[in-house]
């Protein structure tokens, strides 16, 4: 399967822990995205890369939460002292550079903050 | 600002055509798009249309583009148990580096099928 894989699937936690997710996008893929979704809502747009430059981070993002894509290729997503309002999906997507309108996405993490 | 807003359901019998419909306020979108979700999984890229464009046709799938309403419609033809799932609508904006960034989607539409 080539396309965007996140490990783990699902990750339930206490409140207070912390969590990394890890996303690997499509190959050859230069552009990476986290998104959140919470039940019964669209995917909240949280930041994105080109290659390993984070470029852009929504205001959703506080500072619990940091983002990295150390090589340019595979992303991690920590969450630092979850809460349980940090309980959603964990969307990631890639896009190829010669096609950046195009963003595939991966099956998520689903993280339960209990 | 960013807001994208749908409908949030909608029932068809299979074999009918299904219209989901999607208003967006921003102007400067660049790009908008259909995705599919089905139950516990990620996002499926239907089709999407660059906003100089007023009808993009693939398969059984017609967009239309209204620019001056900010309406978006996605038709399914001949609509199956399958198509059954979660539409999204996004809109993209050019970023100040000239290409696509972010997604902002809208709520969803949860489309039922019925035998």
């Amino acid at each position: 399967d080539t396309g965007v894989s996140q490990n783990p699937r699902h990750k339930i936690t206490k409140r207070g822990q912390n969590v990394t997710f890890r996303c690997d996008p499509i190959s050859e893929h230069n552009r990476l995205y986290w998104y959140r979704q919470t039940l019964g809502q669209g995917p909240e747009f949280l930041t994105y890369f080109q290659n390993e430059a984070q470029l852009e981070k929504s205001r959703l993002l506080s500072d619990r939460f940091s983002a990295e894509r150390p090589k340019g290729s595979f992303s991690t997503l920590e969450i630092q002292r979850t809460e349980q309002g940090d309980s959603a999906m964990y969307l990631c997507a890639s896009s190829f550079r010669d096609n950046p309108y195009e963003q595939y996405f991966g099956p998520g993490t689903r993280l339960t903050v209990t | 600002g960013e807001d994208v807003e749908q409908s949030l359901f909608l029932s068809v019998r299979e074999g009918d055509s299904s219209v989901i419909n999607c208003t967006y306020t921003d102007s400067s979108s660049t790009y908008l798009y259909w995705y599919k979700q089905e139950p516990g999984a990620g996002l499926q890229l239907l089709t999407y249309i660059f906003s100089n464009m007023d009808m993009k046709q693939d398969q059984r799938l017609t967009v239309l583009l209204n620019k001056k309403d900010k309406h978006l419609s996605l038709r399914i033809a001949d609509t199956q148990t399958g198509d059954s799932a979660i539409y999204f609508c996004a809109e993209s904006i050019e970023s100040s580096t000239g290409t696509a960034s972010k997604l902002t989607f809208g709520t969803g539409t949860r489309l039922q099928v019925t035998l």
